[in-house]
Protein backbone atom coordinates (compact mmCIF):
# COMPACT_ATOMS: atom_id res chain seq x y z
CA UNK A 1 0.00 0.00 0.00
CA UNK A 2 1.56 3.29 -0.76
CA UNK A 3 2.36 5.91 1.82
CA UNK A 4 1.44 9.45 1.84
CA UNK A 5 3.07 11.53 -0.70
CA UNK A 6 4.32 15.03 -0.69
CA UNK A 7 5.07 17.40 -3.62
CA UNK A 8 7.72 18.87 -4.18
CA UNK A 9 10.47 17.13 -1.94
CA UNK A 10 12.06 20.48 -1.77
CA UNK A 11 11.28 24.59 -2.60
CA UNK A 12 13.12 27.30 -2.56
CA UNK A 13 11.23 30.75 -3.05
CA UNK A 14 11.94 34.75 -2.19
CA UNK A 15 10.32 36.70 0.53
CA UNK A 16 6.53 38.18 -0.86
CA UNK A 17 5.79 34.99 -3.37
CA UNK A 18 3.05 32.29 -2.31
CA UNK A 19 3.66 28.14 -2.66
CA UNK A 20 1.13 25.70 -2.68
CA UNK A 21 2.77 22.41 -1.68
CA UNK A 22 0.71 19.38 -2.70
CA UNK A 23 -0.31 15.68 -0.20
CA UNK A 24 -1.30 12.61 -1.37
CA UNK A 25 -2.93 10.44 1.40
CA UNK A 26 -3.04 6.88 1.77
CA UNK A 27 -6.17 4.94 -0.42
CA UNK A 28 -8.96 5.11 1.46
CA UNK A 29 -8.36 7.97 3.93
CA UNK A 30 -9.94 10.65 3.92
CA UNK A 31 -8.64 13.36 6.89
CA UNK A 32 -5.77 15.23 5.94
CA UNK A 33 -4.08 17.01 8.33
CA UNK A 34 -0.70 19.28 7.62
CA UNK A 35 2.16 20.62 10.04
CA UNK A 36 5.03 22.55 10.43
CA UNK A 37 8.15 22.05 11.76
CA UNK A 38 11.33 24.24 12.42
CA UNK A 39 13.93 24.03 14.52
CA UNK A 40 12.18 27.13 17.75
CA UNK A 41 8.91 25.23 17.33
CA UNK A 42 9.33 22.23 16.70
CA UNK A 43 6.18 20.66 15.23
CA UNK A 44 2.93 22.69 15.07
CA UNK A 45 -0.43 21.57 13.32
CA UNK A 46 -1.93 23.97 11.03
CA UNK A 47 -5.22 22.30 10.34
CA UNK A 48 -7.55 19.30 9.33
CA UNK A 49 -9.22 18.82 6.25
CA UNK A 50 -12.26 15.66 6.24
CA UNK A 51 -14.22 15.57 3.25
CA UNK A 52 -13.17 18.66 1.67
CA UNK A 53 -13.95 20.85 4.62
CA UNK A 54 -11.93 22.03 7.06
CA UNK A 55 -12.62 20.90 10.38
CA UNK A 56 -9.82 21.85 13.07
CA UNK A 57 -7.22 24.71 13.10
CA UNK A 58 -4.14 25.80 14.72
CA UNK A 59 -2.92 28.95 15.29
CA UNK A 60 -1.64 30.22 12.39
CA UNK A 61 -2.19 33.75 9.90
CA UNK A 62 -4.50 33.65 7.61
CA UNK A 63 -1.41 33.48 4.95
CA UNK A 64 -1.49 29.80 5.52
CA UNK A 65 -4.48 28.18 4.12
CA UNK A 66 -5.53 24.90 2.61
CA UNK A 67 -7.99 22.95 0.75
CA UNK A 68 -9.03 19.34 -0.11
CA UNK A 69 -10.54 17.98 -3.20
CA UNK A 70 -13.17 15.13 -3.73
CA UNK A 71 -10.23 12.46 -4.11
CA UNK A 72 -9.26 13.24 -0.78
CA UNK A 73 -5.82 14.82 -1.96
CA UNK A 74 -5.10 17.91 -0.48
CA UNK A 75 -3.01 21.40 -0.94
CA UNK A 76 -2.07 23.96 1.43
CA UNK A 77 -1.05 27.42 0.42
CA UNK A 78 1.08 30.01 1.51
CA UNK A 79 0.96 33.31 0.50
CA UNK A 80 3.03 36.86 1.05
CA UNK A 81 5.81 34.61 2.07
CA UNK A 82 8.25 35.16 5.29
CA UNK A 83 11.96 34.68 6.20
CA UNK A 84 9.99 33.13 9.27
CA UNK A 85 8.36 29.95 7.48
CA UNK A 86 11.53 28.71 6.27
CA UNK A 87 10.62 24.66 7.13
CA UNK A 88 9.28 21.44 6.96
CA UNK A 89 6.08 20.91 5.74
CA UNK A 90 4.03 17.70 6.75
CA UNK A 91 1.17 15.85 5.52
CA UNK A 92 -0.26 13.22 7.59
CA UNK A 93 -3.34 10.92 6.87
CA UNK A 94 -5.90 8.91 8.84
CA UNK A 95 -8.99 6.87 7.63
CA UNK A 96 -11.38 9.56 9.90
CA UNK A 97 -9.22 12.20 11.80
CA UNK A 98 -10.65 10.45 14.68
CA UNK A 99 -8.82 8.19 17.22
CA UNK A 100 -7.05 6.40 14.77
CA UNK A 101 -3.64 6.74 13.66
CA UNK A 102 -2.35 9.34 10.92
CA UNK A 103 0.46 8.21 8.89
CA UNK A 104 3.11 10.91 7.56
CA UNK A 105 4.81 11.66 4.47
CA UNK A 106 8.18 12.86 4.55
CA UNK A 107 7.20 16.24 3.76
CA UNK A 108 8.28 18.99 1.39
CA UNK A 109 11.35 21.77 2.78
CA UNK A 110 10.57 25.26 1.80
CA UNK A 111 13.49 27.81 1.89
CA UNK A 112 12.80 31.22 1.66
CA UNK A 113 15.64 33.47 0.52
CA UNK B 1 -5.35 17.89 25.49
CA UNK B 2 -2.77 16.81 28.24
CA UNK B 3 1.01 17.80 28.35
CA UNK B 4 3.33 15.28 28.29
CA UNK B 5 7.11 15.02 30.31
CA UNK B 6 9.97 12.81 27.96
CA UNK B 7 13.78 13.28 29.45
CA UNK B 8 15.51 15.05 26.63
CA UNK B 9 17.91 12.03 26.04
CA UNK B 10 18.83 8.36 26.10
CA UNK B 11 21.23 6.25 24.80
CA UNK B 12 20.59 2.60 24.78
CA UNK B 13 23.14 -0.42 23.63
CA UNK B 14 22.39 -2.42 20.46
CA UNK B 15 20.17 -5.80 21.39
CA UNK B 16 19.29 -4.70 24.85
CA UNK B 17 15.62 -3.23 25.60
CA UNK B 18 15.37 0.11 25.40
CA UNK B 19 12.79 1.76 28.06
CA UNK B 20 11.22 5.14 27.12
CA UNK B 21 9.12 6.67 29.81
CA UNK B 22 6.69 9.01 29.33
CA UNK B 23 4.29 11.23 32.23
CA UNK B 24 0.71 12.49 31.66
CA UNK B 25 -0.63 13.34 34.95
CA UNK B 26 -3.27 15.22 33.55
CA UNK B 27 -4.57 12.49 31.05
CA UNK B 28 -8.52 12.78 31.07
CA UNK B 29 -10.61 9.75 30.59
CA UNK B 30 -10.95 9.91 26.69
CA UNK B 31 -7.73 10.68 26.20
CA UNK B 32 -5.10 8.35 24.14
CA UNK B 33 -1.62 7.87 24.47
CA UNK B 34 0.28 7.55 21.04
CA UNK B 35 4.15 7.26 20.50
CA UNK B 36 5.48 8.35 17.46
CA UNK B 37 9.42 8.53 16.47
CA UNK B 38 10.87 10.81 13.75
CA UNK B 39 14.76 9.67 11.82
CA UNK B 40 16.42 12.56 10.73
CA UNK B 41 15.41 14.06 7.85
CA UNK B 42 11.95 11.29 7.43
CA UNK B 43 8.01 12.29 8.96
CA UNK B 44 7.36 10.94 12.19
CA UNK B 45 6.78 7.48 11.92
CA UNK B 46 3.62 5.80 13.77
CA UNK B 47 4.57 3.22 16.35
CA UNK B 48 1.69 2.15 19.10
CA UNK B 49 -1.20 3.68 20.63
CA UNK B 50 -3.28 2.99 23.52
CA UNK B 51 -5.75 3.85 26.26
CA UNK B 52 -5.90 1.84 28.78
CA UNK B 53 -4.73 -1.50 28.36
CA UNK B 54 -1.11 -2.68 27.77
CA UNK B 55 -0.40 -2.67 23.62
CA UNK B 56 2.29 -4.45 21.62
CA UNK B 57 2.66 -4.32 18.02
CA UNK B 58 5.80 -6.02 15.33
CA UNK B 59 7.51 -2.37 16.27
CA UNK B 60 6.87 -2.29 20.04
CA UNK B 61 5.04 -2.87 23.31
CA UNK B 62 2.95 0.55 25.37
CA UNK B 63 2.87 0.01 29.36
CA UNK B 64 0.15 2.36 30.99
CA UNK B 65 -0.21 2.57 34.30
CA UNK B 66 -3.34 1.55 35.98
CA UNK B 67 -4.04 5.14 37.02
CA UNK B 68 -2.81 5.90 33.20
CA UNK B 69 -0.38 9.02 34.47
CA UNK B 70 2.68 7.65 32.81
CA UNK B 71 3.69 5.32 30.66
CA UNK B 72 6.67 3.48 28.98
CA UNK B 73 7.50 2.20 25.66
CA UNK B 74 9.86 -0.52 25.29
CA UNK B 75 11.81 -1.67 22.34
CA UNK B 76 12.53 -5.23 22.72
CA UNK B 77 16.00 -5.43 20.92
CA UNK B 78 17.43 -1.78 19.88
CA UNK B 79 19.10 -1.73 16.38
CA UNK B 80 21.17 1.02 15.20
CA UNK B 81 18.25 2.23 12.78
CA UNK B 82 16.02 2.98 16.31
CA UNK B 83 18.33 5.68 16.41
CA UNK B 84 15.22 8.42 16.40
CA UNK B 85 13.39 11.06 18.15
CA UNK B 86 10.64 9.91 20.13
CA UNK B 87 7.40 11.44 20.81
CA UNK B 88 5.11 10.50 23.29
CA UNK B 89 1.40 12.61 22.57
CA UNK B 90 -1.76 12.24 24.59
CA UNK B 91 -4.72 13.27 22.38
CA UNK B 92 -9.02 13.32 22.21
CA UNK B 93 -10.81 11.24 20.40
CA UNK B 94 -12.02 14.39 18.43
CA UNK B 95 -9.32 16.68 18.50
CA UNK B 96 -9.69 15.96 14.41
CA UNK B 97 -6.56 15.25 13.33
CA UNK B 98 -4.20 17.45 15.59
CA UNK B 99 -1.31 15.87 16.62
CA UNK B 100 0.15 18.23 20.00
CA UNK B 101 4.25 17.12 19.82
CA UNK B 102 6.35 18.00 22.58
CA UNK B 103 10.01 18.07 22.63
CA UNK B 104 10.23 14.14 22.49
CA UNK B 105 13.41 12.38 23.61
CA UNK B 106 16.56 11.55 21.64
CA UNK B 107 17.09 8.21 21.43
CA UNK B 108 21.03 7.30 20.51
CA UNK B 109 21.31 3.22 20.04
CA UNK B 110 25.14 2.32 19.87
CA UNK B 111 27.12 -0.35 18.96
Amino acid sequence: KAGVTQTPRYLIKTRGQQVTLSCSPISGHRSVSWYQQTPGQGLQFLFEYFSETQRNKGNFPGRFSGRQFSNSRSEMNVSTLELGDSALYLCASSLDGGFRPQHFGDGTRLSIL
Amino acid sequence: DAKTTQPTSMDCAEGRAANLPCNHSTISGNEYVYWYRQIHSQGPQYIIHGLKNNETNEMASLIITEDRKSSTLILPHATLRDTAVYYCIVRETDSWGKLQFGAGTQVVVTP
